[in-house]
């Protein structure tokens, strides 16, 4: 079945630093790919969608500059959290589909990051 | 944002009794579908469901859907210790092939 892979899987930084998380599909193309964040306890909010060789759409709410997301190939999109803060420790997780609409998402494993 | 709520957000059952989740969402939908995810770790798709279906079965799930009222159910029947994740419904939404998800409902299947 369709794997996404997700990395790191945890990382610790320190305030004022930047820190990047790789999405990739492993066995398929993805064109689109969705960030989504999850704080403890609570349920998956949609961050933004990821197109390849387009700009990424943000959901309301989301700054664009500090989580900056790169889709560059059909089997790679990262989200850099620029500049973190101790609030922006979370777990976050990338999905991808491998065929159109009506189809379900493939989950990576996520990263928790811990901004100290 | 958020389409709908999800009750009970949390369940607890003896192992070999039903579980049953129910997901309320709020906006016309292409399908809704139900993902598995155990603490920590990413989500795991369990069923998909077309807004022209009302019922669906995978295994030991399964899974209704009532246009009408907005909302869905998931049943697990004769549920084991493994079982024990958290279970979250999800609303395609329009063209866009985002999902929306709900707030989830805690399930813990005592051995």
């Amino acid at each position: 079945g369709a794997v996404v892979s997700q990395h790191p899987s945890w990382v610790i930084c320190k305030s004022g630093t930047s820190v990047k998380i790789e999405c990739r599909s492993l066995d398929f193309q993805a064109t689109t790919m969705f960030w989504y964040r999850q704080f403890p306890k609570q349920s998956l909010m949609l961050m933004a969608t990821s197109n390849e060789g387009s700009k990424a759409t943000y959901e309301q709410g989301v700054e664009k500059d500090k989580f900056l997301i790169n889709h560059a190939s059909l089997t790679l999109s990262t989200l850099t959290v620029t500049s973190a803060h101790p609030e922006d420790s979370s777990f976050y997780i990338c999905s991808a589909r491998d065929s159109m609409l009506n189809s379900p998402l493939h989950f990576g494993n996520g990263t928790r990051l811990t901004v100290t | 944002s958020q389409q709908g709520e999800e009750d009970p957000q949390a369940l607890s059952i003896q192992e070999g009794e039903n579980a049953t989740m129910n997901c309320s969402y709020k906006t016309s939908i292409n399908n809704l579908q139900w993902y598995r995810q155990n603490s920590g770790r990413g989500l795991v798709h369990l069923i998909l469901i077309r807004s022209n279906e009302r019922e669906k079965h995978s295994g030991r799930l399964r899974v209704t859907l009532d246009t009408s009222k907005k909302s869905s159910s998931l049943l697990i029947t004769a549920s084991r210790a493994a079982d024990t994740a958290s279970y979250f419904c999800a609303t395609d939404e329009g063209n866009t092939g985002k999902l929306i998800f709900g707030q989830g409902t805690t399930l813990q299947v005592k051995p």
